[in-house]
């Protein structure tokens, strides 16, 4: 499986700020997904995040609040835009899906809103 | 209704005991099934998937499918106290289509 590192681990942030997630994946990957999971509930898919073209947002996911860049195939970045202590969440990078099935997921960012 | 359900837990079991972890899922279409373990503060990872009715073992786990019950589980046997974490169950269904049960809290008691 391939080697996913996110950055920041963790952060504390004030309500109203931005906060940029990195996903550095060890080998190409056509997609790349970005999950939230709230305390106490399951893995929410945010979007999927396409090279060279714009993520594929779920419903309840809008690009103004969770914009995506995916510049190329090893790296993609999650914006947590205009924070409220309800985005307090992990977030988690994932790449798979499609032929190789398997989901596997980065290290995950802990973010806490004040 | 719930894609996948999980009984959230706890779930305790003694060291050494065989740990039975179930999950039940809504849609006939999924397809495969997988088994993440997720240790607090760290993300998923991904232990075990099964796509065909019956059972798969890898080292102490197993996992076994019914399609026609709609029913996945996961066996640990010879629990050891590095097995306590959250267990969740996936599928997946066409495409990039994955869902998550909330997890079963497990602690192996020493």
């Amino acid at each position: 499986s391939a080697v996913i590192s996110q950055k920041p681990s963790r952060d504390i942030c004030q309500r109203g700020t931005s906060l940029t997630i990195q996903c550095q994946v060890d080998s190409q990957v056509t997609m790349m997904f970005w999950y939230r999971q709230q305390p106490g509930q399951s893995l929410t898919l945010i979007a999927t995040a396409n090279q060279g073209s714009e993520a594929t947002y779920e419903s309840g996911f809008v690009i103004d609040k969770f914009p995506i860049s995916r510049p190329n195939l090893t790296f993609s970045t999650l914006t947590v835009s205009n924070m409220s202590p309800e985005d307090s969440s992990i977030y988690l990078c994932s790449v798979g899906g499609g032929s190789s099935e398997k989901l596997f997921f980065g290290s995950g960012t802990q973010l806490s809103v004040l | 209704q719930k894609e996948v359900e999980q009984n959230s837990g706890p779930l305790s079991v003694p060291e050494g005991a065989i740990a039975s972890l179930n999950c039940t899922y809504s849609d006939r279409g999924s397809q495969s099934f997988f088994w993440y373990r997720q240790y607090s503060g760290k993300s998923p990872e991904l232990i075990m998937f099964i796509y065909s009715n019956g059972d798969k073992e890898d080292g102490r786990f197993t996992a076994q499918l019914n399609k026609a019950s709609q029913y996945v589980s996961l066996l640990i046997r010879d629990s050891q106290p590095s097995d306590s974490a959250t267990y969740l169950c996936a599928v997946r269904l066409t495409g990039n289509q994955f869902y998550f049960g909330t997890g079963t809290s497990l602690t192996v008691i020493p």
